[in-house]
């Protein structure tokens, strides 16, 4: 079945860096895009980037753009968020998801398995 | 961006009865050369990630319950639970791929009467 696993999160102080990992399983990897989107305490979701199937082409929100990186490694099903110049707005629970297609214009697509989520804590 | 407002904001529905959920876009989702509107719905339950329910505006995801449906076009968009349970208690997202960036809808929460 279709797995998806996070991890990397944890507490960091403002300004400074973290690296979350989306293992992935059950599924052609190297077919599909991958997405994070996440969610802050109490609210709703706001998607954060997105990576092509063949890594091509990457988006990013404005949120976040010029701060983080996305990648992934198709030898370990597993794609990356490199998080820099983190700020207290970027508090959240941020999930990883599979997207509906390889392709995505402009990184749109519906995501239609998602994992449980890894929290980042950006505070002083 | 496109804005993605949904109404209301929370519903109380009894066991059995009719939940209707609205999301209206800022603009279209329509894509005109494929007739599809591209708008998703999500349910989300407490401690849970999203799950996936609806995709094209009323194709239902595999696995999800036929009381679950999505209608609507352009600009207005409905999911209809057709009998609600006690396992729909979520909170629920629309959200369009339309464009960039994806946008989501600010959640609407179904409780049991």
């Amino acid at each position: 079945q279709v797995q998806l696993v996070e991890s990397g999160g944890g507490v960091v102080q403002p300004g400074g860096s973290l690296r979350l990992s989306c293992a992935t399983s059950g599924f052609t990897f190297s077919n599909y895009g991958i997405q994070w989107v996440r969610q802050g305490p109490g609210k709703g979701l706001e998607w954060v980037a997105f990576i092509r199937y063949d890594g091509s082409n990457k988006y990013y929100a404005d949120s976040v753009k010029g701060r983080f990186t996305i990648s992934r490694d198709d030898s370990k099903n597993t794609v990356y968020l490199q998080m820099n110049s983190l700020r207290p707005e970027d508090t959240a629970l941020y999930y990883c998801a599979k997207a509906s297609g390889g392709y995505c214009t402009g990184g749109s697509c519906y995501s239609d398995f998602w994992g449980q989520g890894t929290l980042v804590t950006v505070s002083s | 961006d496109i804005v993605m407002t949904q109404s209301p904001d929370s519903l109380a529905v009894s066991l059995g009865e009719r939940a209707t959920i609205n999301c209206k876009s800022s603009q279209s989702v329509l894509y005109s050369s494929n007739n599809n509107n591209y708008l998703a719905w999500y349910q989300q339950k407490p401690g849970q990630p999203p799950k996936l329910l609806i995709y094209w505006a009323s194709t239902r995801e595999s696995g999800v319950p036929d009381r679950f449906s999505g209608s609507g076009s352009g600009t207005d968009f409905t999911l209809t639970i057709s009998s609600l349970q006690a396992a729909d208690v979520a909170v629920y997202y629309c959200q369009q791929y339309f464009s960039s960036p994806q946008t989501f809808g600010q959640g609407t929460r179904v409780e049991i009467k």
